[in-house]
């Protein structure tokens, strides 16, 4: 019954490596995120989706292209994998409010660590 | 862009102390949320605040928005072993529901 699930929970690979991780949510929420959390805590927006529909891009390398095959699902594909891409990175659900926003539902990371 | 300025970024407790942390802004804020992820967990949604001075309590917790909706404050009474872990606050900038997290503060506490 996990709200927002992602796949792999871990992930070490070598340097170069492409790599995928997944995010489901089944919550019937409209928007998707993906964040970054590095060593020191900090979380930072990486991606958003809205049906779909890229709506959020923040200056993040090429590197990493996010899917959505639906609503209920966004990817997160990482080309030419380097030493700094190490972090935890959650993927996160929403859907607004009658106020306009909502509280965000976060999966439970998946910890990447480039070797 | 929007920044969020959270304080302090540790804080060591004795069980049964108080604790607080605080959040700032330059800008003045739609809205406050704050968070908290356990140690090897993700974040949970503790709270929204919308309105200016807006207090609101949660057992030992009290969630406090500024006059001007600039700063806000997560304050725990009598913390436990259970209250361990990093307390965030967010802001939304600009559209789509994008998040600015504060630092986070991060609770220790000794029992």
């Amino acid at each position: 019954d996990t709200a927002v699930s992602q796949t792999p929970k871990y992930l070490v690979t070598q340097m170069g490596n492409d790599k995928s991780i997944k995010c489901e949510q089944n919550l019937g929420h409209d928007t998707m995120y993906w964040y970054k959390q590095d060593s020191k805590k900090f979380l930072k927006i990486m991606f958003s989706y809205n049906n779909k529909e890229l709506i959020i891009n923040e200056t993040v390398p090429n590197r990493f292209s996010p899917k959505s095959p639906d609503k209920a699902h966004l990817n997160l594909h990482i080309n030419s994998l380097e030493l700094g891409d190490s972090a935890v990175y959650f993927c996160a659900s929403s859907q607004e409010g009658l106020a306009g926003v909502d509280e965000q539902f976060f999966g439970p990371g998946t910890r990447l660590t480039v070797l | 862009g929007q920044q969020v300025m959270q304080i302090p970024q540790y804080q060591h407790v004795q069980e049964g102390e108080d604790f607080t942390t605080y959040c700032n802004s330059s800008t003045t804020l739609s809205n406050i949320q704050w968070y908290k992820q356990r140690p090897g967990g993700h974040p949970v949604f503790l709270i929204q605040l919308v309105k200016s001075g807006e207090v609101k309590k949660q057992k030992r917790l009290t969630f406090q928005f500024g006059e001007a909706k600039k700063n806000s404050s997560l304050h725990i009474t009598a913390t436990q072993t259970t209250d361990v872990g990093t307390y965030f606050c967010a802001a939304f900038s600009g559209g789509y529901n994008k998040l600015i997290f504060g630092a986070g503060t991060r609770l220790a506490v000794h029992p």
